[in-house]
């Protein structure tokens, strides 16, 4: 299947800083890409979808100003946490879809551990 | 308001035996439905899907079935093995833009004993 790496796999960070994830596309291209958030021993949580070369669209409750995303090419997207607090450690993840076929199925990330202490 | 539901959130199986996971969707307008498979600190792993047109679609070890009427999908492992312990998620989508956003279930931690 289709390849897609997400970095880094863990973060620890200060609160207040911010944080970076990359989420690229190794073999294909992908015109989409969503960002997801699992809290513990719950579902994931869709916070975004990332279009290249336009803003991304916001789910409802998401705050846009604090998750910085940015899809700059056909390979790769970004996710920046922006002054971390605690309350938003997390498990994130990325996926990709594989052409604009209505029925290709989403790969993803192996997704990213952010603590903020 | 959850869409996609997994009522069981754990389920044990003896090695060798059938796995059932069940899931539960409220939206009729979902038309295609997946199921993915995740350990623990690593991004879920596509499985098998089922279109609505379709009732069953089988995958070596793994059958999916749909019962459109009931909103009620399950996913069906036999035989059962170790390998197999993970959380399964369920998830579903319907067709409108091309962005085709994935509504996930809460999970079933799956257990296979030896």
């Amino acid at each position: 299947g289709a390849v897609v790496s997400q970095h880094p796999s863990r973060v620890i960070c200060k609160s207040g800083t911010s944080v970076k994830i990359e989420c690229r596309s190794l073999d294909f291209q992908a015109t989409t890409m969503f960002w997801y958030r699992q809290f513990p021993k719950q579902s994931l949580m869709l916070m975004a979808t990332s279009n290249e070369g336009s803003k991304a669209t916001y789910e409802q409750g998401v705050e846009k100003d604090k998750f910085l995303i940015n899809h700059a090419s056909l390979t790769l997207s970004t996710l920046t946490v922006t002054s971390a607090h605690p309350e938003d450690s997390s498990f994130y993840i990325c996926s990709a879809r594989v052409g604009p076929s209505r029925n290709t199925e989403a790969f993803f990330g192996q997704g990213t551990r952010l603590t903020v202490v | 308001d959850q869409q996609v539901k997994q009522n069981s959130p754990s389920l044990s199986v003896q090695e060798g035996r059938i796995s059932i996971l069940n899931c539960d969707y409220t939206n009729s307008m979902f038309d295609y439905f997946l199921w993915y498979k995740k350990y623990p600190a690593e991004g879920p792993t596509f499985l098998i899907s089922i279109s609505s047109i379709k009732d069953k679609n089988e995958d070596g070890r793994f059958t999916v079935f749909l019962n459109k009427s009931a909103k009620h999908l399950s996913l069906h492992i036999v035989p059962s093995q170790p390998g197999d312990s993970a959380v399964y998620f369920c998830a579903a989508t319907k067709n409108g833009g091309s962005a085709r956003q994935l509504t996930f279930g809460s999970g079933t931690q799956l257990t296979v004993l030896p």
